[in-house]
């Protein structure tokens, strides 16, 4: 059974950092595309960036140069580090999985909420 | 990486039919049939409803169908049913190896 269950949510303050993680089961998590994708309270959804089965990473302008996408196959995890996080940052983050060479989100965590406030 | 645009909000009474449009760019809708739709209910992660414009997942209502058409893409629900009331998403894979999402249309079924 395929499953992805997301940590490392929390209060941050204002200029912090915070790493997310995404523990997978069920698949490989580097030999399919691996997404964040977040949603602020009230709001819609919004894609924060991939990791593609080669390596190749790509993020939304929103966080360029500030989050950075990575996987440690070993362990079949997917991280999110996030540095200078601002009150626009706060969301529920998911992970989501689009298996290779496919172009939609099959199978989704159940998110961790990151609140950015001092 | 403009968001796809969506209705907020439509609604149908039990048995209606109801279609929810995304309207996107070359760049994205009209460039790929490579568009999704995703149901969300209150305090849940998204599902998968619809995927390449018009394919269904495995378990996922026939009454849920996709469709596009230039650089709009749109999801009709037949039958509707109360359980259907949900918030809606479209998603498209982008010219710059990356995805968009529309704003999110909220589904009342009356």
């Amino acid at each position: 059974e395929v499953q992805l269950v997301e940590s490392g949510g929390g209060l941050i303050q204002p200029g912090g950092s915070l790493r997310l993680s995404c523990a997978a089961s069920g698949f490989t998590v580097s030999s399919n595309y691996m997404s964040w994708v977040r949603q602020a309270p009230g709001k819609g959804l919004e894609w924060v960036s991939v990791i593609y089965s080669g390596g190749s990473t790509y993020y939304a302008d929103s966080v360029k140069g500030r989050f950075t996408i990575s996987r440690d196959n070993s362990k079949n995890t997917l991280y999110l580090q996030m540095n200078s996080l601002r009150a626009e940052d706060t969301a529920v983050y998911y992970c989501a999985r689009a298996a290779a060479g496919t172009y939609y989100f099959d199978y989704w965590g159940q998110g961790t909420l990151v609140t950015v406030s001092s | 990486q403009s968001a796809l645009t969506q209705p907020a909000s439509v609604s149908g009474s039990p048995g209606q039919s109801i279609t929810i449009s995304c309207t996107g760019t070359s760049s994205d809708v009209g460039g790929y049939n490579y568009v999704s739709w995703y149901q969300q209910h209150p305090g849940k992660a998204p599902k998968l409803m619809i995927y390449d414009v018009s394919k269904r997942p495995s378990g996922v209502s026939n009454r849920f169908s996709g469709s596009k058409s230039g650089n709009t893409a749109s999801l009709t629900i037949s039958g509707l049913q109360a359980e259907d009331e949900a918030d809606y998403y479209c998603s498209s894979y982008t010219s710059s190896s990356t995805w968009v999402f529309g704003g999110g249309t909220k589904l009342t079924v009356l």
